[in-house]
């Protein structure tokens, strides 16, 4: 079964930092885009990041650029992001997908991120 | 940056009876490879998002065949010809022509 999960989210003060993972069986997840995704309490989807199968080409969007890290461990079946400086506003549920012909095939049941002190 | 607009932002609709959501670029959504990346998902209640369209008409793997998609360059359109219970969710369109962007979300819900 195709399947993503992540992990590693939890509530973490203003300013501090935080690791998810994304766990993928089930395909040959070297082949794949991977992206990670974000929806705020009560709001809409907003796209956070891309990465290229082998993990050499990476995008962001501008909420998050300088302060979010994507990378893979194509090893490891695991897709990660890296989150410094952390803001409320980055208080979101975080999906990661896959990437087939530009669209998000597959996602991953999510994992909660809360930024308060 | 490509804005999505839907419309409606919320669609009561009776069982049975169709539905149409409305996805409206601010630029054309042709990539330079000739293809159109647009695509729409569905989610449910508490679920992740899930896909039904891609490449703005085809169907994913698994997708019952009362959902269809439509559109050229800027306008778009998700059909669901009968609605059904399950149906009950937030669609999102989504561009991936440049950049990737979602529009707002329609809700359905039954009458």
């Amino acid at each position: 079964e195709v399947q993503l999960v992540e992990s590693g989210g939890g509530l973490v003060q203003p300013g501090g930092s935080l690791r998810l993972s994304c766990a993928a069986s089930g395909f040959t997840f070297s082949s794949y885009g991977m992206h990670w995704v974000r929806q705020a309490p009560g709001k809409g989807l907003v796209w956070v990041s891309r990465i290229n199968s082998d993990g050499s080409r990476t995008s962001y969007a501008d909420s998050v650029k300088g302060r979010f890290t994507i990378s893979r461990d194509n090893a490891k079946n695991t897709l990660y992001l890296q989150m410094n400086s952390l803001r409320a506003e980055d208080t979101a549920v975080y999906y990661c997908a896959r990437d087939v012909f530009g669209a998000f095939h597959i996602w991953g049941q999510g994992t909660m991120v809360t930024v308060s002190s | 940056d490509i804005v999505m607009t839907q419309t409606p932002l919320s669609s009561p609709v009776t069982l049975g009876q169709p539905a149409s959501i409305s996805c409206r670029s601010s630029q054309s959504l042709v990539h330079s490879d000739g293809n159109t990346y647009l695509s729409w998902l569905q989610q449910r209640p508490g679920q992740p998002p899930r896909l039904l369209i891609y490449k703005i008409s085809n169907r994913f793997s698994g997708v019952p065949d009362r959902f269809s998609g439509s559109g050229a360059g800027t306008d778009f359109t998700l059909k669901i010809s009968r609605v059904e219970a399950e149906d009950v969710g937030v669609f999102y369109c989504m561009q991936a022509t440049q950049s990737y962007t979602f529009g707002q979300g329609t809700k359905l819900e039954i009458k």
